[in-house]
């Protein structure tokens, strides 16, 4: 079936980077675009930006644009998001999901786990 | 940014009740509307796309509506299972917005 597995929680220092992966397994990895999501304790949910698999080429949203790199990995389905710099306010559990189109109309399914990422000295 | 309000934040009803959550967008998005159920500790899932459609595998009980600016999830006679938090997503630009969500408690 489509998955979405992400790596484990993570503990950073305020100012350092973290880099979390989601491997994609049950459909052709390169047909779908990934988004990635956050959301902080208790809050909703904000969207970070989109990666399209088979080119590589991302969209980031403006509020993390300069901190945030999306990648991949097409030989092993695994796309990647890197955060830097940062502070309290990044703690949060992270989320990729896979883009559905249908048209002009999209959304987003399945989800990962989630990752939980907590920023704290 | 397009925001996404929804109301309300917090909802108590009971085994079998009828829910109605809106979510109000603050600029048209024709039918680019989704909702999605989240339990604690968990990832959402997908429960309508495109303003009405049902998700494959999702209960009848649950439907959607609306166009352009406002639109409604309604859940008929519920199940202890469809208490967790409910959200709206945009998906007419980017960013893609989220509502601030409506938690349905027993």
């Amino acid at each position: 079936q489509v998955q979405l597995v992400q790596s484990g929680a993570e503990v950073k220092r305020p100012g350092a980077s973290v880099k979390v992966s989601c491997k994609a397994s049950g459909y052709t990895f390169t047909t779908y675009y990934i988004h990635w999501m956050r959301q902080a304790p208790g809050q909703g949910l904000e969207w970070m930006g989109i990666i399209n698999p088979s080119t590589g080429t991302t969209s980031y949203s403006q509020k993390l644009q300069g901190r945030v790199t999306m990648t991949r990995d097409t030989s092993t389905t695994t796309v990647y998001m890197e955060l830097s710099s940062l502070t309290s306010d990044d703690t949060a559990v992270y989320y990729c999901a896979r883009d559905i189109v249908r048209g002009d109309l999209t959304w987003f399914d399945p989800w990962g786990q989630g990752t939980l990422v907590t920023v704290s000295s | 940014d397009i925001h996404m309000t929804q109301s309300p934040s917090s909802l108590s009803a009971s085994v079998g009740d009828r829910v109605s959550i809106t979510c109000r967008a603050s600029h048209p998005i024709s039918r680019y509307l989704n909702w999605y159920q989240q339990k604690p500790g968990k990832a959402p899932d997908l429960l309508i796309f495109a303003a009405a459609g049902l998700q494959t595998g999702v209960p009848s009980r649950f439907s959607g509506s609306g166009s352009g600016t406002d639109f409604t999830l309604t859940i008929t006679s519920l199940q202890p299972e469809d208490f967790a938090t409910y959200f709206c997503q945009q998906s007419y630009n980017t960013p893609h917005t989220f509502g601030q969500g409506t938690k349905l408690e027993i």
